[in-house]
């Protein structure tokens, strides 16, 4: 069983402050990282596909980094607003099957105006 | 529309009907997945099609569950005999190729099941 951890499990931020969260995944037999945001009542939207080590994305506020060799991905997001609130999922595809993603559970954000 | 669309949104069933989940992919996506996200549970992986083959079916919980993918586009999710751990809401996936998962998947907004 593939385990993939996700931290903290929840965060409060204000409005304006800089955040970043966690995800721990297998080291071994690695094919590529995905981030997604799911907001409440919406379906989960995709932010970034990693796939090498060392590699950085960035879309707008958000970025993510990625090390491959210890099995874990930061992702970052710079002056928080309240649109921002939502879950962020990491998946990670890799170990025997590369067509399938293991979740983890999620660090659920909320800004405060 | 442009993005995958599932039907129904949501589904109320007694415990021993039988189900059945629909799934539309974005056009040109020849990869189509399918999860499920129980009560306070993450994201679970079910089954995923590249075209019309299901080369990993490893998540699905039971013989009772079955998937299949027709013309390359809908796939049908069908539950016998449900149970009420059946109760969940199920979300269907598709990106552009799925046997080696680089490409973003664009999901559906869920069914939602309860069984009573």
């Amino acid at each position: 069983i593939l385990n993939v951890e996700q931290s903290p499990q929840s965060l409060h931020v204000q409005e304006g402050d800089s955040t970043n969260f966690t995800c721990s995944f297998p080291s071994s037999n690695f094919y590529a990282l995905h981030w997604y945001r799911w907001e409440t009542a919406k379906s989960p939207e995709a932010l970034f596909v990693m796939t090498l080590n060392g590699d950085e994305k960035k879309k707008g506020r958000i970025s993510a980094t990625l090390n491959t060799k210890e099995g874990y991905s930061y992702l970052y997001i710079k002056g928080s607003q309240p649109e921002d609130s939502a879950t962020y999922l990491c998946a990670f595809v890799g170990g025997t099957s590369y067509g399938k993603l293991t979740f983890g559970q999620g660090t659920i954000l909320t800004v405060h105006p | 529309g442009a993005g995958v669309s599932q039907s129904p949104s949501n589904k109320v069933t007694e415990k021993g009907k039988d189900v059945e989940l629909r799934c539309d992919p974005i056009s040109g996506h020849t990869a189509l997945y399918w999860y499920r996200q129980s009560l306070g549970q993450g994201l679970e992986f079910l089954i995923y099609f590249q075209g019309n083959s299901a080369p990993d079916k490893s998540g699905l919980p039971s013989d009772r569950f079955s998937a299949e993918r027709t013309g390359g586009s809908v796939s049908t999710l069908t539950i016998q005999r449900t149970q009420q751990e059946d109760s969940a809401v199920y979300l269907c996936a598709s990106s552009l190729h799925g046997t080696y998962s680089n490409q973003p998947q664009h999901f559906g907004d869920g069914t939602r099941l309860s069984i009573l």
